[in-house]
């Protein structure tokens, strides 16, 4: 089945940076999604992007099929992005998720 | 409704007892999906319900865990025989379809002592 890497596990950030976040996976995908995983354990949909570039707000992401990887842009962190980003991608198989990156937003 | 639900939000069980989990799914949704995440990890998937054809168990851990889904909408996820490496959040899922977006709901605490 597919294999779903994310990078970094974990990512401290100063209120008001930028960062990416990047998944790879093994092989083609037929719906990759990011998810935002927040304190209290909830798991909101971010974006459901199995091809091309998409943005809301001050977060986009931009998935490359041919190459097998995603990007999610945040930028201009603030304290409520803290939490865990999940990248999970379908193939022939139900979703499969990455271990998540951890961010911590500091004011 | 508006959203997933699911049902209790927390469980505390004693080893060896029985528990059974429920999930309401968004109207509409012909999918439906069960997850666990245990602490600090990754989900991982369960089992999947898609409309009428007989459902993908090939994530469930064992035979002491099994799902339903009746009518096409509500689920409930059971667990025979609690052991405490069960103890998890599980988490259901609903989509329009198996290549679309995945809404989940908020997820049952299960804590076997």
């Amino acid at each position: 089945g597919i294999q779903v890497e994310q990078s970094p596990p974990d990512l401290i950030l100063q209120e008001g940076a930028n960062s990416t976040l990047r998944c790879n996976f093994s092989d083609s995908v037929n719906n990759l999604q990011w998810f935002h995983q927040n304190p209290w354990g909830q798991l909101i949909n971010l974006f459901y992007i199995p091809s091309g570039t998409k943005q809301n707000g001050r977060l986009s992401a931009t998935t490359v099929a041919t190459e097998r990887y995603s990007l999610l842009y945040i930028s201009s962190s603030q304290t409520t992005d803290s939490g865990v980003y999940f990248c999970a991608a379908l193939g022939n198989t139900p979703l499969v998720f990455g271990k998540g990156t951890r961010l911590s937003v500091i004011a | 409704g508006a959203g997933v639900s699911q049902s209790p939000s927390n469980k505390v069980t004693e080893k060896g007892k029985d528990v059974e989990l429920r999930c309401d799914p968004i109207s509409g949704h012909t999918a439906l999906y069960w997850y666990r995440q245990s602490l600090g990890q990754g989900l991982e998937f369960l089992i999947y319900f898609q409309g009428n054809s007989a459902p993908d168990k090939s994530g469930l851990p064992s035979d002491r865990f099994s799902a339903e889904r009746t009518g096409g909408s509500v689920s409930t996820l059971t667990i025979q025989r609690t052991q405490q490496e069960d103890s998890a959040v599980y988490l259901c899922a609903s989509t329009r379809g198996p290549d679309r977006a995945q809404y989940f709901g908020p997820g049952t605490r299960l804590l076997v002592l």
